[in-house]
């Protein structure tokens, strides 16, 4: 079965550091993945996503993504992080295009400190 | 992308009682889901949503708890049933278009006393 771990439930970054989140995925075929963030008390927006197309995959807000088939990885980073991108990330893997399915990692809230 | 709208954006409901939640995409989409996400929680997925037929519903989750509309290809609704303090949860409605990725409506906070 199709699983996504998010390694991490609680990051904390210092304003400007490197932002890194963790991803990882089980599927027996090239998935399709995403990353959404859920700002407190809204709903899901989509930061980025991967479609077997390009590997490095840049999203909103200096946000991009690397999808590492060898890895099974699909880590999220932003160079520089700010205040503003505090909030909760979800990783998300969609195993077949037919059935549209999402299947959601458990999230990792990110802390911004001054 | 496709913007979606909830009604209710919130409710407190007694024990016992039914919610009709709705949801209205502004564009004719092909896919819409309903998800779960309990207190401080990940998503998971209620059902599929189908246009004109049965809606189709995950392992633990079964259609006289949740029955699901879709009447036409822009609106669904999901109600709650005979509800208890364990439905307590936000509520999410989905749509996919042509992509493969999902866009979310802001949700519907319930809570069940």
């Amino acid at each position: 079965a199709q699983s996504v771990t998010q390694l991490g439930s609680h990051v904390s970054v210092s304003e400007g550091a490197l932002v890194l989140l963790r991803c990882n995925y089980s599927s027996s075929v090239p998935p399709y993945l995403f990353w959404y963030v859920q700002y407190p008390n809204q709903g899901l927006q989509l930061l980025l996503k991967y479609t077997s197309a390009a590997t490095l995959v840049k999203g909103i807000n200096g946000f991009e993504a690397e999808f590492k088939k060898s890895e099974t990885s699909f880590h999220l980073t932003k160079p520089s992080a700010h205040m503003s991108d505090a909030a909760e990330y979800f990783c998300a893997v969609s195993p077949s295009s037919n059935t549209g399915k999402l299947i959601f990692g458990q999230g990792t809230t990110l802390q911004v400190k001054p | 992308s496709a913007v979606i709208s909830q009604k209710p954006s919130r409710d407190i409901c007694q024990r016992g009682t039914s919610l009709t939640i709705q949801c209205q995409v502004d564009s004719q989409v092909t896919m819409m889901f309903w998800y779960r996400q309990q207190p401080g929680q990940s998503l998971t997925l209620i059902a599929t949503a189908n246009q004109g037929s049965e809606a189709t519903y995950e392992s633990g989750f079964v259609i006289d708890k949740f029955p699901i509309s879709r009447p036409n290809l822009t609106f669904s609704t999901l109600t709650v049933s005979n509800m208890s303090p364990e439905d307590s949860s936000i509520y999410l409605c989905s749509a996919r278009s042509t992509g493969y990725e999902q866009f979310f409506g802001p949700g519907t906070r319930l809570t069940v006393l």
